[in-house]
């Protein structure tokens, strides 16, 4: 359970603040995700890093700005939210070897935007 | 791109019933098939996977089975029971290591 951590846990921000997400992984994985999940889509991938190169940008809105400074670490730069970007944003970490590709997610951020 | 379809959305089943859960998949590079489990306030969790070189596989009262060539593969619990109950996420990934996931069954298992 504590292989891949978020914090914080949930967030409240106004729709012209700007805030971070942060995510570590202590699985020595080489590839880390940033995923959206809402009621409208439960697992919506939003972004890639494949040592620590963004490999996947899934249309995501530049209000959100991923960062990865390395191979354990991974953020989501938030500004100018809309209160439909309210969800749980959950990060994973996987191994990619080509065989298999289990994804190790963290508990997640609860953003709500006002 | 890769799309998964998941179905159903929905199954409610009583106890010691079996479920089945069924994804289709487009993409046929798509060559590692896992299934997560994610119970209420919680992450979604491996609990078993496929490769395509595999036709079944079992871990105890959960199996899956892959049909490659029509891209289809489905989840079997056996003997279900309350704590099964959860949201299941089927996914395809190829080698670059793209997931794809379905969008998830809500199972009931009503004691």
């Amino acid at each position: 359970e504590t292989g891949v951590t978020q914090t914080p846990r949930h967030l409240v921000m106004g729709m012209t603040n700007k805030k971070s997400l942060k995510c570590e992984q202590h699985l020595g994985h080489n590839a880390m995700y940033w995923y959206k999940q809402s009621a409208k889509k439960p697992l919506e991938l939003m972004f890639v890093y494949n040592f620590k190169e963004q490999t996947e940008n899934n249309s995501v809105p530049s209000r959100f700005s991923p960062e990865c400074p390395n191979s354990s670490h991974l953020f989501l730069h938030l500004h100018t939210l809309q209160p439909e970007d309210s969800a749980l944003y959950l990060c994973a970490s996987s191994q990619l070897s080509g065989v298999t590709d289990t994804q190790y997610f963290g508990p997640g951020t609860r953003l709500t935007v006002l | 791109g890769e799309n998964v379809e998941q179905h159903p959305s929905t199954l409610s089943v009583q106890e010691g019933d079996s479920a089945v859960i069924k994804c289709t998949y487009s993409d046929s590079a798509s060559n590692y098939f896992p299934w997560y489990k994610q119970e209420l306030g919680k992450r979604p969790q491996l609990i078993i996977d496929i490769r395509s070189n595999v036709g079944e596989k079992k871990d105890q009262r959960i199996a899956v089975t892959l049909n490659k060539t029509a891209k289809h593969f489905s989840l079997h619990i056996t003997e279900t029971q309350p704590e099964d109950s959860a949201v299941y996420f089927c996914a395809a990934n190829t080698n670059a290591g793209k997931s794809t996931f379905g969008d998830g069954t809500t199972l009931t298992v009503k004691p």
